[in-house]
Parts: C-alpha cells; sequence; structure tokens
C-alpha cells in the first residue's frame, strides 16, 4: 500500500513551457485534492475531485488544468508556466467528506 | 468567511520543554479541527483531529482541545523532544460541501538538545 504519490519530486521550468504533475492513490479513495504551498500562506486549493469524471475549481485555479479519468489518478497540468506558480504543489486523497486527508511527498517547481 | 489563525513562527525550545502553538480559527458551521505535521523534505501527515465542541484529539503525546467558546484549538505537548522539530499546520473543514481543508500559515517548531 503505497499510499499517495506524486512525480517528479523537483522540477524546473521555464516561462510558457507546459507540464503535468502526477499524483496516484492506491485507497479507493473517491476524493482527491491538489493545493499549494508558499511560504507564509499556508496550503491553498487548487482544484479538487470529487470521484471519477467529477471535478471542481479551489481557490487558486488560474493556469491549472485537472482530469480524473480513473479513481487512482488526478494529474495536475500547467498549461503555460509562470514565476508565479513556483512553489511545492501537494496531492491528497480521503475516503469521504470531512475526512482525514492523506497527502503525497510534494512536488518542488520552479518557474525561471 | 472560513479561516484559520496560528502563531507566527519559528518557536524554539530546549529538549523537554513544554509546548504550547495557539490556533484560532472562524467558521460558518461546524467545522472539524485538525493538526498536521510536516516534517523536513516530507509532506503533510496528521497528527490530530477533533470533530466537535469539548473534544481533545491526542497523538505521540501533542494535545489539542476543541473549544468552541473561544473558538480555539492549541497544540500542546508536556515534554519536546529534538525528533518534534518540524512545521505544524491548524486546519478545518466545514461540514457540507466539498471537505476542503482550510490551513494557517503553519508555526515552525526547532527543538534544540
Amino acid at each position: 500500500n503505497a499510499g499517495v504519490t506524486q512525480t517528479p519530486k523537483f522540477q524546473v521550468l521555464k516561462t510558457g513551457q507546459s507540464m503535468t504533475l502526477q499524483c496516484a492513490q492506491d485507497m479507493n479513495h473517491e476524493y482527491m485534492s491538489w493545493y499549494r504551498q508558499d511560504p507564509g500562506m499556508g496550503l491553498r486549493l487548487i482544484h479538487y475531485s470529487v470521484g471519477a469524471g467529477i471535478t471542481d475549481q479551489g481557490e487558486v485555479p488560474n493556469g491549472y488544468n485537472v482530469s480524473r479519468s480513473t479513481t487512482e489518478d488526478f494529474p495536475l497540468r500547467l498549461l503555460l508556466a509562470a514565476p508565479s506558480q513556483t512553489s511545492v504543489y501537494f496531492c491528497a486523497s480521503s475516503r469521504d467528506r470531512g475526512n482525514e486527508q492523506y497527502f503525497g511527498p510534494g512536488t518542488r517547481l520552479t518557474v525561471t | 468567511g472560513n479561516s484559520v489563525t496560528q502563531m507566527e513562527g519559528p518557536v524554539t525550545l530546549s529538549e523537554e520543554a513544554f509546548l504550547t502553538i495557539n490556533c484560532t480559527y472562524t467558521a460558518t458551521g461546524y467545522p472539524s479541527l485538525f493538526w498536521y505535521v510536516q516534517y523536513p523534505g516530507e509532506g503533510l501527515q496528521l497528527l490530530l483531529k477533533a470533530t466537535k465542541a469539548d473534544d481533545k484529539g491526542s497523538n505521540k503525546g501533542f494535545e489539542a482541545t476543541y473549544r468552541k467558546e473561544t473558538t480555539s484549538f492549541h497544540l500542546e505537548k508536556g515534554s519536546v523532544q529534538v525528533s518534534d522539530s518540524a512545521v505544524y499546520f491548524c486546519a478545518l473543514i466545514v461540514t457540507g460541501g466539498y471537505n476542503k481543508l482550510i490551513f494557517g500559515a503553519g508555526t515552525r517548531l526547532a527543538v534544540h538538545p
């Protein structure tokens, strides 16, 4: 049982490039989320999903896309990377509403 | 709106000292409250939680009591260890709707031998 896995661990992009951050969980959780962590701001919700085929925006969705074609996977796409997207990105999953969320180890992204 | 405020760090303590990290919240409805811990280079792990007023969450010697009258959920530990050095996040989920975690800014704890 690997829990929540994320790849890559580190990534450097140039402004305007695109990439996909991968997230997978093997706990059969319906709820999955993407957060970004910035110094002094805690974690902020980017996008979330309540099940396969269902996604919605969080509080900071601009510049990011998501899709949920399977229960296990929830990739986050950066369309045109900008320096403001330099951050640490965490994926999380939970069994149902209101329950503990399990976090992946994070992806540290730098956009130059 | 819903928000979490926690004391600014860093908090620097000697081993075996008493720890308090303050956390207060503003929420509509009846939130569940959480403390998460982030060790260097790792993701967040749930430390403890409380789902209703007067509940006490506890784990690994840490405790926090859900105080509805003061809208607080302060984290305490009687005797910290060097291995407790980490960043601690207070968070809430408001029941109803998606279970979006709302985090405080985090408090860095450094424990010295």
